[in-house]
């Protein structure tokens, strides 16, 4: 039972370009999260989503930021026009269900230059 | 407002000694309390979930205990090995809104040395 996927695993990004990380939650769980880590800082939640619909985006900045998760395929994070700022570990996790134990990804790490 | 704490930053014992990592939080009004590894330039691995009805929850080296009206849990690794190096992290989550997700603590990096 393969865990929860994330990629690319790492990202190299010009200010002002757009970024796109994956996650594909583990099989049978249909609740993802989005978690952020910046340098020397602890994880923030960002968004809370189930399929086709977010349930919390409180953490997500307001602008730039967006967040889906289809029906079919992969749950996608969506920075666009990315800063230096943004420079950080993006961890996805999935779970069964919305009080039950999360199980994050490898992470995927974004540099913006 | 929910703000959670752990103590210390970073911690390093000799090989054999027990490790005791300590977790607070402001609000007691939890759902559950999750214990994390995160090893260097890696995602995080679940070690223990305690549910806000629980005291401690074991697994085999680890013990976490749970004391909610207190806003305290701590975890126990025994006879630590060098393999345990990593950063630990306590997550909850509320019992009120926001149920999804979790808040985390900024970790304790632990160093075992042999």
């Amino acid at each position: 039972n393969a865990g929860v996927m994330q990629n690319p695993r790492h990202l190299v990004r010009r200010r002002g370009q757009e970024a796109r990380l994956r996650c594909s939650p583990m099989k049978g769980h249909s609740h993802v999260y989005w978690y952020r880590q910046l340098p020397e800082e602890g994880l923030k939640f960002m968004v809370y989503l189930q399929k086709e619909n977010i349930i919390d985006e409180s953490g997500m900045p307001k602008e730039r930021f967006s967040a889906e998760f289809p029906k079919e395929g992969p749950s996608i994070l969506r920075i666009q026009q990315v800063v230096r700022g943004d420079s950080a570990a993006y961890f996805c996790a999935s779970s069964s269900g919305e009080v039950y134990e999360q199980y994050f990804g490898p992470g995927t790490r974004l540099t913006v230059t | 407002k929910q703000e959670v704490t752990q103590i210390p930053a970073a911690l390093s014992v000799p090989e054999g000694e027990n490790l005791v990592l300590n977790c607070s939080f402001t609000d007691s009004a939890i759902y559950n309390l999750q214990w994390f590894r995160q090893d260097p330039g890696k995602g995080l691995t679940s070690l223990l979930l305690i549910q806000s009805s629980q005291r401690e929850q074991t697994s085999g080296r680890l013990n976490a205990s749970l004391d909610k009206s207190s806003g305290r849990s701590t975890l126990y690794i025994a006879a630590s090995q060098p393999g345990d190096s990593a950063t630990y992290l306590c997550a909850v989550r509320r019992a009120t809104d926001s149920w999804g997700k979790l808040q985390f603590g900024a970790g304790t990096q632990v160093v075992v040395t042999p």
